[in-house]
């Protein structure tokens, strides 16, 4: 069965450093998100992504984050700046127009 | 934007028990999905039900759209069975980002 995959499991990065964030979504899905959760909370929406823009972003998408499909495949998350507010699990997800199916995550320790 | 109330926020079960877990939204849907967090942090899928009833082996789900709730059902519980449980809904009419409840923290107990 297909599944959304996120590189690297667990991220260590010192403030004020940029970090990438790499997911590889369902082959034949075309909505791609981005969404966090901070330690002991819940998963709150960061951005949404279709035909190759985005469609949907949250306030905590603020100037320091961007997303990109560089190559038709991968779909990535940057933080420009990191703060130590950054630091939570970062999942990627990929979906049809309703369902959404969510990768492992990666876990971003900002020092 | 969308309210989502997930009930109770702490379960703890003895092997074998069946529980019921309880969403209930503030606003009309047209999209609901349940989630598992494992103890990893995973999130894994465990059902897309907009309306009516599913089963999957020994969980179940059933939303009734009309008054804003779905239920989910864990039979004869595993250890296994452990971890959070999301309730998510789109956040209003025309978006596809979701809401999350706070979830549902069980425990299986041996």
């Amino acid at each position: 069965e297909p599944e959304v995959t996120q590189t690297p499991s667990h991220q260590v990065t010192q403030m004020g450093q940029e970090v990438i964030l790499r997911c590889v979504p369902i082959s034949n899905h075309l909505y791609f998100y981005w969404y966090r959760q901070i330690l002991g909370q819940k998963v709150e929406f960061l951005v949404s992504f279709y035909n190759n823009e985005i469609s949907e972003k949250s306030e905590i998408f603020d100037d320091q984050f961007s997303v990109e499909r560089p190559d038709g495949s991968n779909f990535t998350l940057k933080i420009r700046s990191t703060k130590l507010e950054d630091s939570a699990m970062y999942f990627c997800a990929s979906g049809s127009s309703y369902e959404q199916y969510f990768g492992p995550g990666t876990r971003l320790t900002v020092t | 934007g969308i309210q989502v109330e997930q009930s109770p926020p702490d379960l703890i079960l003895q092997e074998g028990a069946n529980s019921t877990l309880r969403c209930n939204f503030s606003d009309s849907v047209n999209n609901l999905q349940w989630f598992h967090q494992n103890p990893w942090g995973q999130l894994i899928n465990l059902f897309y039900i907009p309306s009516g009833t599913k089963q999957n082996g020994r969980l179940s789900a059933t939303t009734v759209a009309t008054e804003r709730y779905s239920l989910l059902y864990i039979s004869s519980s595993q250890t296994t069975d452990s971890g959070v449980y999301f309730c998510a809904v789109p956040t209003g009419a025309g978006s596809y980002q979701l809401t999350f409840g706070k979830g549902t923290k069980l425990s299986v107990i041996p």
